[in-house]
């Protein structure tokens, strides 16, 4: 029982590249969220899923596109990346929104 | 507006005693609130929650933590600090949203146990 995972752990982009980050979870959860973690700001919302075939924004989605593939796996993509976009990512599931979320690993990316 | 407050950026404590994290809260409708640790370059980690209940609950690792409603603070708490307890602490609360219910996250404290 792995949890949830995430590729890549690590990721160099130079400005307008792209880049798909995944994460997949073994729990059957219903919910997955992409979150960004800056230094001093906390964990901010990019963007969840509340149940698998649904997407919604968070608080802050601009740049950013995402994929609920099925139930396990929830893809965040940046299309064009810029160097505002440089922080560390994590992936989370809960059974339900209102519940204990589980984290993956994070990715950190670096764009420059 | 719905927020989650830790006002101390770090907190030092010595092994052995006591050691108290903060969290205030501002939400529409009964709060269901959360802790979570973060170690260096991992993910978070669940660590207790608040429903109902109980106003004091009890987590992992040996931590509590104190719901009072009339402070609308949730205080995490142990009795004896290890220095194995360093790392990042998040305070989150369950805000109300466009149709959907999310979590919304402190800025963190960062605990330092001295030995």
């Amino acid at each position: 029982n792995a949890g949830v995972t995430q590729t890549p752990k690590f990721q160099v982009l130079k400005t307008g590249q792209s880049m798909t980050l995944q994460c997949a979870q073994d729990m059957n959860h219903n919910s997955m969220y992409w979150y960004r973690q800056d230094p001093g700001m906390g964990l901010r919302l990019i963007y969840y899923s509340a149940s698998e075939g649904t997407t919604d924004k968070g608080e802050v989605p601009n740049g950013y596109n995402v994929s609920r593939l099925n139930k396990r796996e929830f893809s965040l993509r940046l299309e064009s990346a810029a160097p505002s976009q440089t922080s560390v990512y994590f992936c989370a599931s809960s059974e339900r929104t209102e519940g204990e979320q589980f984290f993956g690993p994070g990715t950190r990316l670096t764009v420059l | 507006a719905q927020s989650v407050a830790q006002p101390e950026d770090q907190v030092n404590v010595a092994e052995g005693n006591p050691l108290t994290v903060k969290c205030t809260y501002s939400v529409s409708g009964n709060p269901y609130l959360f802790w979570y640790v973060q170690y260096p370059n991992r993910g978070l980690q669940f660590l207790l929650k608040y429903i109902t209940g109980d106003n004091l609950v009890k987590g992992s690792y040996g931590f509590e933590a104190e719901f009072n409603k009339s402070q609308t603070s949730f205080h995490l708490k142990k009795p004896s600090a290890l220095v194995s307890d360093s790392a990042l602490y998040f305070c989150a609360v369950r805000a109300l949203g466009r149709g959907y219910n999310k979590l919304i996250f402190g800025a963190g404290t960062r605990l330092a146990v001295h030995p």
